[in-house]
Formats: structure tokens, C-alpha cells, sequence
């Protein structure tokens, strides 16, 4: 079974440009979650998305967006880059329905590494 | 005051030796406890989860639950060179609520 699918792994942007990044989650998931992770803060909470509509989200400015689309890929955009945007940022998939158990859980991709200069 | 705390490290020990990895919360609603492993430059995996308080293990790795202290724990016996990474706790509480997480405790086990 394919795990989470990240694209791309590393890009450089300059500040003010947009940014936008793709997620492939497990097949058969359909909550897709994204995560933003630095040294300082350690992993934040963006948003989830379920069946196309955000279910969940973070304490993030509205620079921050992001889409489901009807297949639970998901896209993350980031608009007017700042330069304390530089982060890994990760992708999370979950079945998001039926019981709570250990197979409902989140499962990670390895990430897209965005720099900002 | 963090939600979830996590002492970062790093904490170092030799091969062999028996890890203890903690994190205490305060939020009493989280239900749902897991510890994430990461290595450098790559996503987190899931090593374990739990529900309730209590003690679950799996090979070489116990998780611990004390929901009366908000405290959780995790152990590692016979530590191996492999085992160096970053750990996370996780937890959530019920429903579809987000995942919070620790910040992560950095262990290096030396050979």
C-alpha cells in the first residue's frame, strides 16, 4: 500500500512570491491533515480537510489556504511569502470516520522543505 | 502554557540501556496518545497508540498512560544505534478533533 505522497521535497522561494504544495494521501483515506514544522515551534496545526471541506483548523493568517479535491488529494497555498515561513511542511492522511482506534490515526509523508530568502 | 510538554534533550545514553521518554499535558479531554519516531529530514512514523490509561508494548517499545497525572511515558529497552531520532508524543481527544503534538525529544544512542 502507497504511504502519504509529497510534492515537491525541496523548494526555494522568494518572499512575497506564492507557494503551493501537493498532497497524495493513502488510498482509501479521506481526511488529509497539514502540519508546519521548525526547530522553534515544533509541529503546528494548519488544517484538516475531510470529503473536500475543512473540518479542523490551526491558528495560521489567511496567507495560509488550502483545498480537497473530490479524489482527498490535497493542495496547501501559501501566498506573500515571509521569510518565517521557511519550514518543513507535512501532509498527514487518516481514514477520518468510523472507529477510534489505532488504524484511525494519522499517518505522515516525508515532507516538503520550503526556504524562503 | 503549551498544551503538551516535552522535555527537548538531547539526551544521550549507550547502547544497551533502557530510555525513558516523557510528556505531561493539560488538557483533560485528550483520549487518544501516540509517539511518533522521526528521523533527520524525513516525516514522522507511528510507533504506538494508546487509549485510556495503562500500559501497552510492542517488541523492544512500551507506552504508558497516567491520565490521572496527565503524563505519558514511553520506553525503549535495549536501545540501539537505530533508535537515534527525534521523539514526538501526540494526543487528541475524541471525535475528529486536530492531533497536538509535543516538540519532540532528540535521543542519540551511542554504540
Amino acid at each position: 500500500k502507497a504511504g502519504v505522497t509529497q510534492t515537491p521535497r525541496y523548494l526555494i522561494k522568494t518572499r512575497g512570491q506564492q507557494v503551493t504544495l501537493s498532497c497524495s494521501p493513502i488510498s482509501g483515506h479521506r481526511s488529509v491533515s497539514w502540519y508546519q514544522q521548525t526547530p522553534g515551534q515544533g509541529l503546528q496545526f494548519l488544517f484538516e480537510y475531510f470529503s473536500e471541506t475543512q473540518r479542523n483548523k490551526g491558528n495560521f493568517p489567511g496567507r495560509f489556504s488550502g483545498r480537497q479535491f473530490s479524489n482527498s488529494r490535497s493542495e496547501m497555498n501559501v501566498s506573500t511569502l515571509e521569510l518565517g515561513d521557511s519550514a518543513l511542511y507535512l501532509c498527514a492522511s487518516s481514514p477520518g470516520q468510523g472507529n477510534m482506534d489505532a488504524g484511525n490515526t494519522i499517518y505522515f509523508g516525508e515532507g516538503s522543505w520550503l526556504t524562503v530568502v | 502554557q503549551k498544551e503538551v510538554e516535552q522535555d527537548p534533550g538531547p539526551l544521550s545514553v549507550p547502547e544497551g540501556a533502557i530510555v525513558s521518554l516523557n510528556c505531561t499535558y493539560s488538557n483533560s479531554a485528550f483520549q487518544y496518545f501516540m509517539w511518533y519516531r522521526q528521523y533527520s529530514r524525513k516525516g514522522p512514523e507511528l510507533l504506538m497508540y494508546t487509549y485510556s490509561s495503562g500500559n501497552k508494548e510492542d517488541g523492544r517499545f512500551t507506552a504508558q498512560v497516567d491520565k490521572s497525572s496527565k503524563y505519558i511515558s514511553l520506553f525503549i529497552r535495549d536501545s540501539q544505534p537505530s533508535d537515534s531520532a527525534t521523539y514526538l508524543c501526540a494526543m487528541r481527544s475524541g471525535g475528529y478533533q486536530k492531533v497536538t503534538f509535543g516538540t519532540g525529544t532528540k535521543l542519540q544512542v551511542i554504540p
